[in-house]
């Protein structure tokens, strides 16, 4: 199974600022995905990491608020951009892994945001 | 639109019991449904997949059914230990793409 690794795994933020978040996997995956967990609520996708391309996001969240990155097989960045308390969450990188189980994702350790 | 319904209270149960959590879906029709574990301050763990042909899985103490007529799934932990105390999260895929519909998850509590 993949490992998965986030830097930073909490910070705390000024409003307004940015904050860049990178999930590392030990292997080449194809498939990387960005998720926010927010208090009370399901894990809702952010967009989909595609290599050597841009980014697919999902309703309701735009590039211009959550640029991301994805220059190998190993490696992506999410940034959240002008922040503002509303961002507060964790946000979570996820790989799929094709074995046995279609579909089973792997999930990075999280990073606890907090925006003041 | 999609929605997915777990148990909203939390669960508390003796050790050595059974632990049974629900997921009820509404407007989908998954291909595949799969259980994930989350600790707190970790991200999900995944468990086990069922498919939308197969009735019943099972691995190791973990066992889920999937009544795709009924539109529910349900995830039962065999002789619970105090370690299984986690949030438990449902997801649902419908196979023609990578994008997963989470539910918002159980807490369950096993008390020794």
């Amino acid at each position: 199974s993949a490992v998965i690794s986030q830097k930073p795994s909490r910070d705390i933020c000024q409003r307004g600022t940015s904050l860049t978040i990178q999930c590392q996997v030990d292997s080449q995956v194809t498939m990387m995905f960005w998720y926010r967990q927010q208090p009370g609520q399901s894990l809702t996708l952010i967009a989909t990491a595609n290599q050597g391309s841009e980014a697919t996001y999902e309703s309701g969240f735009v590039i211009d608020k959550f640029p991301i990155s994805r220059p190998n097989l190993t490696f992506s960045t999410l940034t959240v951009s002008n922040m503002s308390p509303e961002d507060s969450s964790i946000y979570l990188c996820s790989v799929e892994q094709r074995s046995t189980n279609y579909n089973e994702q792997f999930f990075g350790p999280g990073t606890r945001l907090t925006v003041l | 639109s999609q929605k997915i319904e777990q148990n909203s209270e939390a669960l508390n149960i003796q050790e050595g019991k059974t632990a049974t959590l629900t997921c009820n879906y509404t407007n989908y029709s998954p291909a595949y449904l799969q259980w994930y574990r989350q600790d707190p301050g970790r991200g999900p763990v995944f468990l086990l997949l069922i498919r939308e042909n197969e009735k019943e899985k099972r691995k190791e103490r973990l066992k889920v059914t999937f009544d795709t007529t009924l539109k529910q799934s349900l995830f039962h932990i065999t002789a619970s230990q105090p370690a299984d105390s986690a949030t438990y999260l449902c997801a649902l895929g419908d196979g023609n793409n990578r994008k997963l519909i989470w539910g918002l998850g159980t807490s369950l509590g096993v008390n020794p």
